[in-house]
């Protein structure tokens, strides 16, 4: 079966920090893959996502970055974190070629202070 | 940019009762899909139902989707307190090639026993 694997699930980071959060996928081939952001109580907003090797795009202009150095993983970086970085992280994986379930990870919890 | 809205943004039920949540959209779209979040967790994918579908049930769960109306309902049948989560609805519009999801804001149902 397939798993999806998030890490941290919490973070506390000063301003100006740098910033690495991983996502790694189990049991699957050549996914898609997607870094969303949630702010409290609201919806889930697309940051990145990538159907292969290299492949990223980017949905919202930023301070983040996201590479992808192996087909099942997918990691989120900043070289210097905002205060409006703040937030909740999740990462989600779908078969390839989209148009399917997504499945998540369970979240990094971002506090900048 | 969040495509789907939920209605309404809260709901208190008690144990047994039925709950019924409204999800409404403004554009073409490939499918809709239901998913659920328990609080600090990722969200688990409930039901996906295309758009030449009407109705679609799984276990206690039922969802409608009217694309002339540009809406899906999600209905929760004998609810019970581990039903306790946010919904959200998520649409693949036909615009988007590579199938991303836009979510709405959610919906948060609290089922007291």
């Amino acid at each position: 079966s397939q798993t999806i694997h998030q890490w941290p699930a919490t973070l506390v980071q000063p301003v100006g920090s740098p910033l690495s959060l991983e996502c790694t996928v189990e049991g699957t081939s050549n996914p898609n893959l997607y870094w969303y952001r949630q702010a409290a109580g609201r919806g889930l907003q697309l940051l990145f996502y990538s159907v292969g090797i290299g492949q990223i795009s980017s949905e919202v202009p930023q301070n983040l970055s996201a590479s992808r150095p192996q087909d099942r993983q997918f990691i989120l970086s900043s070289k210097k974190l905002l205060l409006s970085d703040s937030g909740f992280y999740l990462c989600a994986w779908s078969a390839r070629g989209g148009r399917q379930p997504q499945h998540f990870g369970d979240g990094t919890r971002l506090s900048i202070l | 940019s969040q495509q789907g809205e939920e209605d309404p943004q809260a709901l208190s039920i008690q144990e047994g009762e039925n709950a019924t949540m409204n999800c409404s959209y403004k554009t073409s779209i490939n499918n809709l899909q239901w998913y659920r979040q328990n609080s600090g967790r990722g969200l688990v994918h409930l039901i996906l139902i295309r758009s030449n579908e009407r109705e679609k049930h799984s276990g206690r769960l039922r969802v409608t989707l009217d694309t002339s109306k540009k809406s899906s309902s999600l209905l929760i049948t004998a609810s019970r307190a581990a039903d306790t989560a946010s919904y959200f609805c998520a649409t693949d519009a036909i615009s988007d090639s590579w199938g991303k999801l836009q979510f709405g804001a959610g919906t948060q149902v609290v089922v007291t026993p």
